[in-house]
């Protein structure tokens, strides 16, 4: 069974950095496009950022491009998402979720979520 | 940037009602076209893939259509179980893109 656990979130000031992770279990890590999704309060579903299984391809939404670094490591089976110069908007429920397939951009398992508060 | 744009937002339908939500892409997606289901305080759930694919352990009152712009999402007979919010999304490509959410309420 799949199972995905984020951790990391938290209240932080604007401008401010956090790192989240999400460690992966009941399947092979490395074969297995991962993304991050995120929710605002209320609000709906945003695709935030995508990696490969090897690791060695990204993809950001432009809303976060050269703020946020996608990152896994195989030895931990851990996703991260590493959030810099950090804005209210980013305020979310952050989902790590894995890519039906492999690598399909469809996200077929999700895990519980990480809520980032951005705020002074 | 395509932009998903679900119709109804909302609705209300009663248990054992047939309900169709619809789906428009800003441009062609082909059939690269995903369904899930949210419950409040939920994670979201997949439940329709390449337009008209039923996830496994999906049940069979929940189908699928339509191909380039123009999609929808069907529950043959409302169950209780099925109010929640539902979201189409676009696997096309980068950025992969969501409907803004049509939320399924009791009558």
């Amino acid at each position: 069974e799949v199972q995905l656990l984020e951790s990391g979130g938290g209240l932080v000031q604007p401008g401010g950095s956090l790192r989240l992770s999400c460690a992966a279990s009941g399947f092979t890590f490395s074969s297995y496009a991962m993304s991050w999704v995120r929710q605002a309060p209320g609000k709906g579903l945003e695709w935030v950022s995508a990696i490969s299984g090897s690791g060695l391809t990204t993809y950001y939404v432009d809303s976060v491009k050269g703020r946020f670094t996608i990152s896994r490591d195989k030895s931990k089976n851990t996703l991260y998402l590493q959030m810099n110069s950090l804005r209210a908007e980013d305020t979310a429920v952050y989902y790590c979720a894995t890519e039906l397939g492999g690598w399909s951009r469809v996200f077929d398992s999700w895990g519980q979520g990480t809520l980032v508060t951005v705020s002074s | 940037d395509i932009q998903m744009t679900q119709s109804p937002s909302s609705l209300s339908a009663s248990v054992g009602d047939r309900v169709t939500i619809t789906c428009r892409a800003s441009q062609s997606v082909s059939s690269f076209l995903n369904w899930y289901q949210q419950k409040p305080g939920k994670v979201p759930k997949l439940l329709i893939y390449g337009a008209s694919s039923l996830q496994s352990g999906v049940p069979s009152r929940f189908s699928g259509s339509g191909s380039g712009t123009d999609f929808s999402l069907t529950i043959s007979s409302l169950q209780p179980e099925d109010f929640a919010t539902y979201y189409c999304q676009q696997s096309h490509s980068t950025p992969q893109t969501f409907g803004q959410g049509t939320k399924v309420e009791i009558k």
